[in-house]
């Protein structure tokens, strides 16, 4: 397993902007995920992309992997107050367990 | 997809004592995990929880401060024993990471607060 980090540790924009957070790792992985936190509590899967895409989008997420660079993005368009919540990302070495570095704290401001 | 019941959603206790937290899943898995996550810190992964065998603890965690069990594929306890303010803690149940399409489910949490 191996700790991906996340980058800024805080980020603050306005409604309706996009928000970028970057996450880098260390080794070679199958695949690497993101997930939001809200307020503490269990956190939720947003997207997982594999170690032969390099770019994915759901809904108003877009997801880019650079497996050279070790490192990934996740930009989030035209935010609301409701993403206000810490992001984290998890690359999947193809072990079984996760670990989470300290996320980045995202707080759209209405 | 899986739905990972945690409980309780929070307690607040008196030091030496011990609190059980238990996660039910809706579907078998193979997989379980324990963390903690401390005020404004990241979640730290306590140990994987087996089925059929002891529990897998991470550097600086131990089986007789954190008794896990794991009686069948949809469930399992946590217990923090013998508890001091330093436990206070969020403690996050999940499950998945193989099959499920990879991903981790994760309980809603339990906020616990050690006098």
């Amino acid at each position: 397993s191996q700790q991906g980090e996340e980058d800024p540790q805080a980020l603050s924009i306005q409604e309706g902007e996009n928000a970028t957070m970057n996450c880098s790792y260390k080794t070679s992985i199958n695949n690497l995920q993101w997930y939001r936190q809200n307020s503490g509590r269990g956190l939720v899967h947003l997207i997982l992309i594999r170690s032969n895409e390099r770019e994915k989008h759901s809904g108003r997420l877009r997801v880019t992997l650079d497996t050279s660079k070790k490192s990934s993005s996740l930009l989030i368009t035209a935010s609301r107050a409701a993403d206000t919540a810490s992001y984290f990302c998890a690359p999947d070495s193809g072990t079984y367990k996760y670990i989470f570095g300290t996320g980045t704290r995202l707080k759209v401001l209405a | 997809s899986a739905v990972i019941s945690q409980k309780p959603s929070r307690d607040i206790c008196q030091r030496g004592t011990s609190l059980t937290i238990q996660c039910q899943v809706d579907s078998q898995v193979t997989m379980m995990f324990w963390y903690r996550q401390q005020p404004g810190q990241s979640l730290t992964l306590i140990a994987t929880a087996n089925q059929g065998s002891e529990a897998t603890y991470e550097s600086g965690f131990v089986i007789d401060k954190f008794p896990i069990s794991r009686p069948n594929l949809t469930f399992s306890t946590l217990t923090v024993s013998n508890m001091s303010p330093e436990d206070s803690s969020i403690y996050l149940c999940s499950a998945g990471g193989q099959g499920i399409n990879e991903k981790l489910f994760f309980g809603s949490g339990t906020q616990l607060s050690v006098l």
